[in-house]
């Protein structure tokens, strides 16, 4: 069984901080990872996506991937209250296919 | 600038009836996907449609089926509703890791 974990949180940080949120999976022939956004009562939003070790930059987000440790975080600096969410990685091993993490829910306080 | 649409925010069935989901893309993708999101379980995938009139099955198709006739258009159908099928349902287009998006979703109440 394929899967992806997240810390289901609520992960609480104040606002102008770096919030961390971390993704593990379980299939080593997992090929493409994405960070998505959800808002309460909305729909996931696309933040970022990632195929390569290391690390990818977007504004204040930073998509980090591990194959070896089979992880991949996402890091939002200069934390602001829009950016309280919930936030959902999702691992794509069979090209059209994803499997989805729960999500993580964040909250930055003012 | 809408790209996903679909056909109702809210909607409330009786069990037993046969309920029709649509979604629309306007972007001229390929791919498209109909999820259903629930607390605690996350996003499940129930069909996926890669072309016209090509459909395959997700992770949860029991009691759904789909139709795809026109490239733009990807219809969920709940056969005979249950109330396990209380849901919000999620419609999703891809062209690209890059370009994909999520339809605003149908809360789906069976009573």
């Amino acid at each position: 069984q394929k899967e992806v974990e997240q810390n289901s949180g609520p992960l609480s940080v104040p606002e102008g901080a770096i919030a961390s949120l971390n993704c593990t999976y379980s299939d080593r022939g997992s090929q493409s990872f994405f960070w998505y956004r959800q808002y309460s009562g909305k729909s996931p939003e696309l933040i970022m996506f990632i195929y390569s070790n290391g690390d990818k930059e977007d504004g204040r987000f930073t998509a980090q991937l591990n194959k070896a440790s089979q992880y991949v975080s996402l890091l939002i600096r200069d934390s602001q209250p829009s950016d309280s969410a919930t936030y959902l990685c999702a691992v794509n091993t069979d090209n059209r296919k994803l499997i989805w993490g729960l999500g993580t829910s964040l909250g930055v306080n003012p | 600038d809408v790209k996903v649409t679909q056909s109702s925010r809210y909607l409330v069935k009786r069990t037993g009836e046969k309920v029709f989901l649509e979604c629309v893309q306007d972007m001229d993708h390929e791919n498209m996907f109909w999820y259903r999101q629930d607390p605690g379980l996350g996003l499940r995938l129930i069909y996926f449609s890669y072309d016209v009139k090509m459909k395959e099955k997700g992770d949860i198709p029991e009691g759904y089926s789909v139709s795809r006739e026109k490239k733009e258009r990807f219809s969920l159908i709940l056969e005979s509703a249950s109330t396990n099928q209380t849901s919000m349902y999620l419609c999703a287009s891809w062209a690209s890791a890059r370009e994909q998006y999520f339809g605003p979703g149908t809360r789906l109440t069976v009573t």
